[in-house]
């Protein structure tokens, strides 16, 4: 089956850094990507990261290691806006089917 | 601006009845995707079509029927042997190859009468 693992949820304060952490296990893997989504909105995509390694956009880096089927998205310089869910995603051995994890809720704080 | 539309923004459904949740882009994508969330969950995928007249059942598709008539619309319905139908429906496209992520609707909210 597939399954993914982050935390719940995480409470930071505003400036800091915060790391969400995404475990996978899927059949075939062709790259994790996360998404950010607001209360009542529409997810949006945040980063993606197919090969090992640190990928980094703006205040967002998101990082990969294949090996330990693990990922991570880091956050700094955190922004009230920053609070929301974000959800970690495989694409599958479906090359069109992908799986997301349960999402992870950062509640940043003045 | 191109992007994908879902309508209505709130549905509410009686005991017995079938609903249609509409999904429109204009992104030239071929791929499209049905997902359901419930409260403090993740996204569980319904259907999915990747070309025009086709499409295939997702992890929770009982319940629930698609067409892909056209390459812009992928609806949704929701039938009345999907029992417990209340959630947040969320429509996506993507590319269909590659690594390009998906892009969604704002959703559909369907709850209960």
């Amino acid at each position: 089956g597939q399954s993914l693992e982050q935390p719940s949820e995480v409470t930071a304060v505003e400036g800091a850094i915060v790391q969400i952490n995404c475990t996978y296990q899927t059949s075939g893997f062709y790259g994790l990507s996360w998404y950010q989504q607001h209360d009542g909105g529409a997810p949006t995509f945040l980063s993606y990261n197919g090969l090992d390694g640190l990928e980094e956009t703006g205040r967002f880096s998101s990082f990969l290691s294949r090996s330990d089927s693990y990922g991570y998205l880091l956050l700094q310089e955190l922004q009230m806006k920053d609070s929301a869910s974000y959800f970690c995603a495989v694409r599958g051995n479906n090359f069109n089917k992908f799986y997301f994890g349960s999402g992870t809720k950062l509640n940043v704080k003045p | 601006d191109g992007g994908i539309t879902q309508s209505p923004k709130y549905l509410f459904r009686k005991e017995g009845q079938n609903v249609t949740l509409s999904c429109e882009q204009n992104l030239n994508h071929d791929a499209m995707y049905w997902y359901r969330q419930d409260p403090g969950q993740g996204l569980r995928l319904i259907y999915y079509s990747q070309i025009v007249n086709d499409f295939q059942k997702g992890d929770i598709a009982e319940g629930y029927s698609v067409s892909r008539e056209k390459k812009e619309s992928f609806p949704l319905t929701v039938t009345s042997a999907q029992k417990n139908p209340t959630a947040f429906y969320l429509c996506a496209s993507n590319v269909g190859e590659g690594n390009q992520p998906q892009h969604f609707g704002d959703g559909t909210r369907l709850s209960i009468l």
